[in-house]
């Protein structure tokens, strides 16, 4: 099925570095949602973004919603060892079960 | 508070058996409910939705199907497990344009 463009596919980074995460799509979109999955759990709503431009902040986590609708980052500042995990965006054109899901960007932190 | 319970957490069946994993969300009344499967690895690939009682709307065809007896419960079901079937199932709830998972099942089937 239909899928937004999530990048990148994984990150190596040294702890206390920040990270940016992005999808793209070519259509646009009423919500996005991001996600954080752990190994054998469900993915956890991070943060949720309504409208065109919109900046929220979760501890040290940053989302944009883009202007076009067309796409949508997440930051993570001064990045932990518990950071580690794959992060998925998902934007939602209309009812809830339309969500189309980014194919997730994995995080990994160097020891 | 609302929450959603899944079980069992694991499962590893032989091919040709059936199947049935349950989901509840509690705290809430009338929620949209999901199951969705995850393959290693990859992204999440939505099964089937509901709206409400009895009512299953299935987004790509498949061995499993779907049922909701009661307003809160919805149950992933096979009659005869394929190996293509294993994979991660989530179930879900919605409100206010947001997705709530439960933890998950990892099935094997072998």
């Amino acid at each position: 099925g239909q899928q937004l463009n999530q990048s990148p596919q994984s990150m190596f980074i040294q702890e206390g570095e920040d990270v940016s995460m992005n999808c793209t799509s070519s259509s646009i979109f009423n919500t996005w949602l991001w996600y954080k999955q752990e190994p054998g759990e469900g993915p956890v709503l991070l943060i949720a973004l309504y409208k065109a431009g919109e900046l929220t902040s979760n501890g040290r986590l940053t989302a944009q919603f883009g202007i076009t609708r067309k796409d949508s980052f997440l930051n993570i500042s001064a990045s932990i060892p518990s950071d580690v995990g794959i992060y998925f965006c998902a934007g939602q054109k209309g009812s809830n079960y339309q969500l189309i899901w980014g194919a997730g960007t994995k995080l990994i932190i160097k020891p | 508070s609302q929450t959603i319970h899944q079980w069992p957490a694991t499962l590893v069946q032989p091919v040709g058996s059936p199947l049935s994993l349950e989901c509840t969300v509690e705290g809430t009344s009338n929620p949209n409910l999901y199951w969705y499967r995850q393959a290693a690895g990859r992204g999440l690939q939505l099964l089937f939705y509901s709206v409400g009682i009895g009512q299953i709307s299935s987004e790509v065809p498949q061995n499993l199907s779907a049922s909701r007896p009661q307003d809160r419960q919805f149950i992933l079901s096979s009659k005869k497990l394929l190996l293509s079937d294993s994979g991660f199932y989530l179930c879900a709830w919605s409100a206010n344009e947001k997705l709530f998972f439960g933890s998950g099942t990892q099935l094997s089937v072998l």
